[in-house]
């Protein structure tokens, strides 16, 4: 098992730019969950699907942030136009489904910096 | 709303000192609980869980009771390592009926330092 792989780790941007972070979930999780990190709010769900549907997008922060899953083996999370307060590590997760005894298995994250 | 509280980090011990970390909750129905741990770099994993009143999870010496009546998770390791050193957090799941609600619900994150 890979795990949850999430590409860039890195990505360093220009404010205005789009950024596109990408995800792969664990083969056969139907749930796949788009976390944000930072020190000032701690981890922030921004949305999640099911079977690739999005469930709960109340997190995302503004229609500068969308997000896709346009099959089962992958999903994306879209800022047009980067601005520099977006700065912070994207966590993608996924779980097989969401009661009590599926926990969430993370991504390493992707570390953005809009400058 | 759900919310989750830890204690205030960051906490720092000596190698084979007494942890604890504190977590408090409110929630909606009946919650499931769970630690999770971050080791620098890397994404969160889960360390221990417990779905019901006076479970006790545990996992790598770690220990957390679920406190229904004082709604308590508290993290406690008898005797930690510098490798224990990472960030965490207590979460849960809000559950009604029997049925999962969806999203977990962190606290804000303890930092943990051991040193030799």
């Amino acid at each position: 098992d890979a795990g949850v792989i999430q590409s860039p780790r890195h990505e360093v941007t220009e404010m205005g730019q789009e950024v596109t972070l990408r995800c792969k979930p664990i083969s056969g999780h139907d749930y796949l969950f788009w976390y944000r990190q930072t020190m000032m709010r701690g981890l922030e769900l921004l949305i999640y699907f099911n079977n690739n549907v999005p469930i709960d997008d109340s997190g995302m922060p503004e229609d500068r942030f969308s997000a896709k899953m346009p099959n089962a083996s992958f999903s994306t999370l879209k800022i047009q136009p980067s601005e520099p307060r977006d700065s912070a590590v994207y966590f993608c997760a996924s779980s097989f489904f969401t009661g009590s005894n599926s926990p969430l298995h993370f991504g390493n994250g992707t570390r953005l910096t809009v400058t | 709303g759900d919310s989750v509280t830890q204690m205030e980090g960051p906490v720092t011990l000596s190698e084979e000192a007494f942890l604890t970390i504190n977590c408090t909750y409110t929630a909606t129905g009946y919650p499931s609980l769970f630690w999770y741990v971050q080791y620098p770099g890397e994404g969160l994993q889960l360390l221990l869980k417990a779905t019901k009143a006076d479970d006790k999870g545990s996992n790598k010496g770690f220990e957390a009771t679920y406190r229904k009546e004082t709604t308590s998770f508290h993290l406690e390791k008898g005797s930690v390592q510098v490798s224990d050193s990472a960030v965490y957090f207590c979460a849960l799941i809000s559950r009604a009926g029997g049925t999962s609600y969806g999203k977990l619900t962190f606290g804000q994150g303890t930092i943990l330092t051991v040193h030799p």
